[in-house]
């Protein structure tokens, strides 16, 4: 069974732009979440979404969004891009949600904001 | 802000010992995940520990959960050099589900 995608797996941006990652998750898997990863911050959480429906939403700016379609398949944009921004951005696929299975991690996408 | 602390921060050890890892969270919790993570890659998933559960086990994994001093420990016996990576405990809070809090993490070496 494929694994959890993350696509593009690099990305170098200038300060100011936005950036689009995407994630497809397990095939079954209808509950996807992100994770931003930084040497000072650790692993911490963006966002999760559930049939379409944010769930839950961690404590970032505004100018992260994201969302998901019909296919399970998500998005998470950045826009008005800053330094502070670059990291790995992880993508997890769970069935229902993590309060009762195991969320599987996608490779992630490493963004550099120059 | 990070539900739980990990100790040790770093653990060196040779091939073939064992490896205790802890984590410790400050709120009641649904369950407790423990990943591995290479070199800045994508966490993998080891295993899932549910509050009323007292121990798990998963091939050379052990990991038990103390929801009264609401910590938990990952045993890896028998370590080898590819078990180097950093660890990670994750916890889903009953108050606020559906996302996963991790630990500051334990960074393991284990030298051939």
């Amino acid at each position: 069974k494929a694994g959890v995608t993350q696509t593009p797996r690099y990305l170098i941006k200038t300060r100011g732009q936005q950036v689009t990652l995407s994630c497809s998750p397990i095939s079954g898997h209808r509950s996807v979440s992100w994770y931003q990863q930084t040497p000072g911050q650790g692993l911490q959480f963006l966002f999760e979404y559930f049939s379409e429906t944010q769930r839950n939403k961690g404590n970032f700016p505004g100018r992260f969004s994201g969302r998901q379609f019909s296919n399970s398949r998500s998005e998470m944009n950045v826009s008005t891009l800053e330094l502070g921004d670059s990291a790995l951005y992880l993508c997890a696929s769970s069935r229902q949600g993590t309060a009762n299975t195991e969320a599987f991690f996608g490779q992630g996408t490493r963004l550099t904001v120059v | 802000s990070q539900q739980g602390e990990e100790d040790p921060q770093a653990l060196s050890i040779q091939e073939g010992e064992n490896a205790t890892m802890n984590c410790s969270y400050k709120t009641s919790i649904n369950n407790l995940q423990w990943y591995r993570q290479n070199s800045g890659r994508g966490l993998v998933h080891l295993i899932l520990i549910r509050s009323n559960e007292r121990e798990k086990h998963s091939g050379r994994l052990r990991v038990t959960l103390d929801t009264s001093k609401k910590s938990s420990s990952l045993l890896i016996t028998a370590s080898r050099a590819a078990d180097t990576a950093s660890y990670f405990c994750a916890t889903d809070r009953m108050d606020s589900s559906y996302k996963l809090i991790f630990g500051s993490g334990t960074r393991l070496l284990v030298r051939p």
